[in-house]
């Protein structure tokens, strides 16, 4: 069975760093992108950025870009999504999600990770 | 930035009866690269509808796509209990990034 699974919630305060990761099995982990979307409460989705296990190749949404980084682990097929420095707007739900094509990141998303929460509270 | 508004923001009906979601694009969409998504509360969105009119594997045949250029519908041809939800659209042909519509929230009426 294809899948994503995500690290579990997370609870931290303003200024604390965090990385959340994202684990796909099942399929070729290096020959697909993985991206990130973000849906903070009661509200829509938001694209952060995709990556490459392949060979890291990496894009950000102009949003998210400097706000985060996102990185892969080929080795342990698992991409990860990380702050250095958390806001209390960060508070959210982040999702990743793999699109439908091999090496396409042109692509819908067609398999969806359980969802992170983070939440940023002091 | 392709921005992608969807239409209306709520719409009430009751099972058995049909729905059209709107999704339009500030411009046109690469090779019709739009989306539809479903998602209910606590879960992650569920891909419906790729290439503007392509069922995803799985989706039954009432979930219908349409539409090119800027202006895109999701129809729901006779509404099950279970398609009450939040629809998103996406449009992934002009990234980065992709960008979502703000959703339209189908509720029983």
């Amino acid at each position: 069975e294809v899948q994503l699974v995500q690290s579990g919630a997370e609870v931290k305060k303003p200024g604390e760093s965090l990385k959340i990761s994202c684990k796909g099995s099942g399929y070729s982990f290096t020959s697909y992108w993985i991206g990130w979307v973000r849906q903070m409460p009661g509200k829509g989705l938001e694209w952060m950025g995709i990556i490459y296990p392949g060979d890291s190749d990496t894009r950000y949404s102009p949003s998210f870009q400097g706000q985060v980084t996102i990185s892969a682990d080929k080795s342990i097929s698992t991409a990860y999504l990380q702050w250095s420095s958390l806001k209390a707007s960060d508070t959210a739900m982040y999702y990743c999600a793999r699109p439908r094509g091999e090496w396409l990141f042109h692509d819908a998303f067609d398999i969806w990770g359980q969802g992170t929460m983070v939440t940023v509270s002091s | 930035e392709i921005v992608l508004t969807q239409s209306p923001g709520t719409l009430s009906l009751s099972p058995g009866e049909r729905a059209t979601l709107s999704c339009r694009a500030s411009q046109s969409v690469s090779s019709s690269y739009l989306a539809w998504y479903q998602q209910k509360p606590g879960q992650a969105p569920r891909l419906l509808i790729y290439g503007a009119s392509s069922r995803a594997t799985g989706i039954p045949d009432r979930f219908s796509g349409s539409g090119s250029g800027t202006d895109f519908t999701l129809t729901i041809s006779r509404l099950e209990p279970e398609d009450f939800a939040v629809y998103y659209c996406q449009q992934y042909g002009s990234s980065p990034p992709d960008t979502f519509g703000q959703g339209t929230k189908l509720e029983i009426k």
